[in-house]
């Protein structure tokens, strides 16, 4: 089976960094992306890294560490509008072997900036 | 930029009845995908289909089916509604089966009352 931990909650203040991270277990790793929901919105598609490193896309950015089965996001000069839900999800083979990548989400971080 | 197309946005439905969720990916997508997100829920995984052909399957109940139609759209079918089918509906699409990158559409509130 697949499960993903992550923080239920996180707050920091305006133009502050935050770090959201995500450990996981799964059967047939392909990656781990990271989606960002505002209450009741579509999630919105951050992020994926299949390789080890660091993804860095403006404000965001995202690590993978498959040996540790371990990832984080980062978000820097934190901003009002970045409160919010941020999953992340991992790409996986499914179940019968599947080549293609179903996502499997962890229970989400809601993130809360306050000025 | 053209984004994931899904109606209703919101389907108020009683116990026992019928009901058909829609979905039009972004154009040159060819697989779309369905994840049902219960109140303060992560999105789970329902069935994918890449070019017309149902790809993966996951917690989908047996009260359910899908398909994926010549233009790419597809449609999620749900029969004999039951209270905890009350759920945001997703759908999302990517370009090609790889699935690295999906884009979700809004999402279809469903309340069975």
């Amino acid at each position: 089976g697949q499960s993903l931990e992550q923080p239920s909650e996180v707050t920091a203040v305006e133009g502050a960094i935050v770090q959201i991270n995500c450990t996981y277990q799964t059967s047939g790793f392909y990656g781990l992306s990271w989606y960002q929901q505002h209450d009741g919105g579509a999630p919105t598609f951050l992020s994926y890294n299949a390789l080890d490193g660091l993804e860095e896309t403006g404000r965001f950015s995202s690590f993978l560490s498959r040996s540790d089965s371990y990832g984080y996001l980062l978000l820097q000069e934190l901003q009002m509008k970045d409160s919010a839900s941020y999953f992340c999800a991992v790409r996986d083979q499914g179940d019968r072997g599947s080549t293609l990548g179903r996502l499997y989400f962890g229970r989400g971080t809601q993130l809360t900036v306050w000025p | 930029a053209a984004g994931v197309i899904q109606s209703p946005r919101h389907l108020i439905k009683e116990k026992r009845e019928t009901a058909t969720l829609k979905c039009y990916p972004i154009p040159r997508h060819d697989t779309v995908y369905w994840y049902q997100q219960g109140p303060g829920q992560d999105p789970q995984f329902l069935i994918s289909f890449y070019e017309k052909m149902q790809s993966d399957k996951g917690s989908i109940p047996d009260r359910f089916s899908a398909q994926q139609f010549s233009d790419y759209h597809s449609e999620l079918n749900m029969s004999s509604l039951e209270l905890g089918d009350s759920a945001l509906y997703f759908c999302a699409s990517s370009l090609g089966p790889s699935g690295k990158e999906q884009y979700f559409g809004p999402g279809t509130r469903l309340t069975v009352t």
